[in-house]
């Protein structure tokens, strides 16, 4: 039980363009959905906090309208990064809690911007 | 704020070798303390968990035991294996707010048959 997924797994783009990633939760309703960034050989880095139906919560120094979160249901969520330039290049890590309990993570999401 | 600090690595053995990763961390109250694993290519697992001071977690032979005096939570394993070679992290849950995860910044274990 307790599987979260992760879409695409890899994903290529070119500089400008926008890229969706979605994570579900597999087999549970997840209250609230996190959004990490982790660069290589570095320790992830939360970006922002999601609850279903709400706005996210983004941590400090997160362009909220560069990294665009919708949580519409209590089994996805997506994290839209736009307009992506080489330095969005990263492993994006999405986890789900159900209530605020333990977290369980996806697999990441390598985007490459070239 | 509270932050995790972990050994640097990366850190090599041989197999069946004694293995400890060193976890220290600063919050405020007492918070549930985790190390997760990561291996190649694939995002973290739950290793194992305490939740108050004097818990012990263990799973697949690992075990970390919470110490308030120390603020720590040091990884051990007695022998280690070759599938054991991973990325570990040791991270807090904040016990206020958001309950959101700190984590330390990895150790590399890499480990030689």
């Amino acid at each position: 039980g307790a599987v979260v997924s992760q879409h695409p797994s890899r994903v290529i783009c070119k500089s400008g363009t926008s890229v969706k990633i979605e994570c579900r939760s597999l087999d549970f309703q997840a209250t609230t959905m996190f959004w990490y960034r982790q660069f290589p050989k570095q320790s992830l880095m939360l970006m922002a906090t999601s609850n279903e139906g709400s706005k996210a919560t983004y941590e400090q120094g997160v362009e909220k309208d560069k990294f665009l979160i919708n949580h519409a249901s209590l089994t996805l969520s997506t994290l839209t990064v736009t307009s992506a330039h080489p330095e969005d290049s990263s492993f994006y890590i999405c986890s789900a809690s159900p209530q605020y309990n333990e977290q369980f993570f996806g697999p990441g999401t390598r985007l490459t911007v070239l | 704020g509270n932050s995790v600090t972990q050994m640097e690595g990366p850190v090599t053995l041989s197999e069946e070798a004694f293995l400890t990763i060193n976890c220290t961390y600063t919050a405020t109250g007492y918070p549930s303390l985790f190390w997760y694993v990561q291996y190649p290519g694939e995002g973290l697992q739950l290793l194992l968990k305490a939740t108050k001071a004097d818990d012990k977690g263990s799973n697949k032979g690992f075990e970390a035991t919470y110490r308030k005096e120390t603020t720590s939570f040091h990884l051990e394993k007695g022998s280690v294996q070759v599938s054991d070679s991973a990325v570990y992290f040791c991270a807090l849950k904040e016990i206020q707010g958001a309950q959101k995860l700190v984590f330390g910044q990895g150790t590399r274990l890499t480990i030689n048959p």
